[in-house]
């Protein structure tokens, strides 16, 4: 079965440090990725996806994620974090021909230090 | 903007009763989901929909069950509520066009059952 791993539940940073939440995948075929982000009090919404193309990704807000298909990994990054970016951040994964089954990881949740 | 609307941001009931979740969504997609969401579990599938009156179960189906009787509408029901379903439950819509299609979520609705 599907699996998505993310390796961090909590993080905490000051502003200004870089930021890297790491997400890991069991699947064996052509899958489509996906990070979503919950602001405190807001709704689940996309902040990248990847699903073809260039391995790298840019997402809204300064963020990217870098798709290693060797490694199944899909790492989100951003340079330069800010307080705004206090949220929970999920990994998910599907099949790209099994349908829209979404797998989601437990989420790791990102605390930034004004 | 997309629209996902739930019909209740908190609800309280007793075990046994029947409770009912309903969604409403204003772009026209074919796909709608419902999940639960749980600390330190993420975002788990409980059934989805890719058409009026199709449902297929996600990966906790059990004790749920789902209506889809109109496009725009999805509805999630407790036949008889029980503790271990306290939790946060979101639903989601799509359109069905590409697996890669992001996910639209709506507000949640926390549930405690007593």
């Amino acid at each position: 079965a599907q699996s998505v791993s993310q390796h961090n539940h909590h993080v905490i940073l000051s502003e200004a440090a870089s930021l890297e939440l790491g997400c890991n995948y069991s699947y064996g075929g052509t899958v489509n990725l996906f990070w979503y982000v919950q602001y405190p009090g807001q709704h689940l919404q996309l902040l990248l996806k990847y699903f073809s193309g260039d391995p790298l990704v840019k997402g809204i807000k300064g963020f990217e994620a870098e798709f290693i298909k060797s490694k199944f990994s899909f790492n989100l990054r951003k340079p330069s974090v800010q307080w705004s970016d206090t949220a929970e951040y999920f990994c998910a994964v599907n099949d790209r021909t099994g349908g829209f089954k979404t797998i989601f990881g437990a989420g790791t949740r990102l605390f930034v230090k004004a | 903007d997309v629209k996902v609307t739930q019909s209740s941001r908190y609800l309280v009931k007793r075990t046994g009763e029947k409770v009912f979740l309903e969604c409403v969504q204003d772009m026209d997609h074919e796909n709608m989901f419902w999940y639960r969401q749980d600390p330190g579990l993420g975002l788990r599938l409980i059934y989805f929909s890719y058409d009026v009156k199709m449902k297929e179960k996600g990966d906790i189906p059990e004790g749920y069950s789902v209506s889809r009787e109109k496009k725009e509408r999805f509805s999630l029901i407790l036949e008889s509520a029980s503790t271990n379903q306290t939790s946060m439950y979101l639903c989601a819509s799509s359109f069905r066009a590409h697996s890669y299609n992001e996910q639209f979520f709506g507000p949640g609705t926390r549930l405690t059952v007593l």
